[in-house]
């Protein structure tokens, strides 16, 4: 069984930064695109970027309102995705989930997601 | 204001068909697939159609996808009372190298 929790979520400062972590069981990590997904308080869903499998070059992309604030890594060797969100602004307040990218499907599976609060 | 646009209520009665629409452009729909996910509240997402008619294992048949040139729509027949959640649409879009989704539609069971 597939399973992604999400762990760091937290209260920040306009300004400040915090890492987000996502601990993955129950498939083959190594070859699984990756995503993080948000949703602000009362609203929908966002499309926050994706890293891909080391197989496939690795490489990542961002939405535009993260793009060169936010940096998405993984770590095939624990199972570990990771989202380092720096210059954080009151818009990033969301819950953020992890999700698989699947063959078919732009998202399969999702974590529970973790709350980011950015407020002074 | 989102990329993809869906009505952000709709209703019906136990039994009766309801669909959603997502209108989108050729960046987005008209070139890539669409995808469906349900949310109820206080939970995450779960994949309900890919692939624009593709349901995962699990999603009752009740459910279905299709498309129409830059539009795709999710339609649930025999309306049942667990299918009142929010549901989006998404899709990739050439143009801005991303995910785009719907801004959500809430279901209502009346």
């Amino acid at each position: 069984e597939v399973q992604l929790v999400e762990s760091g979520g937290a209260l920040v400062k306009p300004g400040g930064s915090l890492r987000l972590s996502c601990a993955a069981s129950g498939f083959t990590f190594q070859n699984v695109w990756l995503n993080w997904v948000r949703q602000a308080p009362g609203k929908g869903l966002e499309w926050v970027g994706l890293i891909k499998s080391k197989t496939d070059g690795g490489t990542t992309d961002y939405a535009a309102p993260v793009r060169g604030r936010f940096t998405i890594s993984r770590d095939d060797s624990t199972n570990t995705l990771n989202l380092q969100m720096n210059s954080l602004k009151i818009e990033d307040t969301a819950v953020y989930y992890c999700t698989t990218d699947g063959n078919e499907s732009y998202f399969d599976d999702w974590g529970q997601g973790t709350l980011v609060t950015v407020s002074s | 204001q989102s990329v993809l646009t869906q009505p952000p209520s709709a209703s019906g009665t136990p039994g009766q068909r309801v669909t959603i629409s997502c209108s989108g452009g050729r960046s987005n729909i008209g070139d890539n697939s669409v995808d469906w996910y349900q949310q109820f509240p206080g939970t995450a997402p779960r994949l309900l159609i890919y692939g624009f008619y593709q349901r995962p294992s699990g999603v009752p048949d009740r459910f279905s996808g299709s498309k129409s040139g830059t539009s795709a729509s999710l339609a649930i027949s025999g309306l049942q009372s667990e299918d009142e959640a929010d549901y989006y649409c998404a899709a990739w879009d050439d143009s801005l190298s991303g995910v785009v989704f719907g801004g959500g539609t809430k279901l209502t069971v009346l």
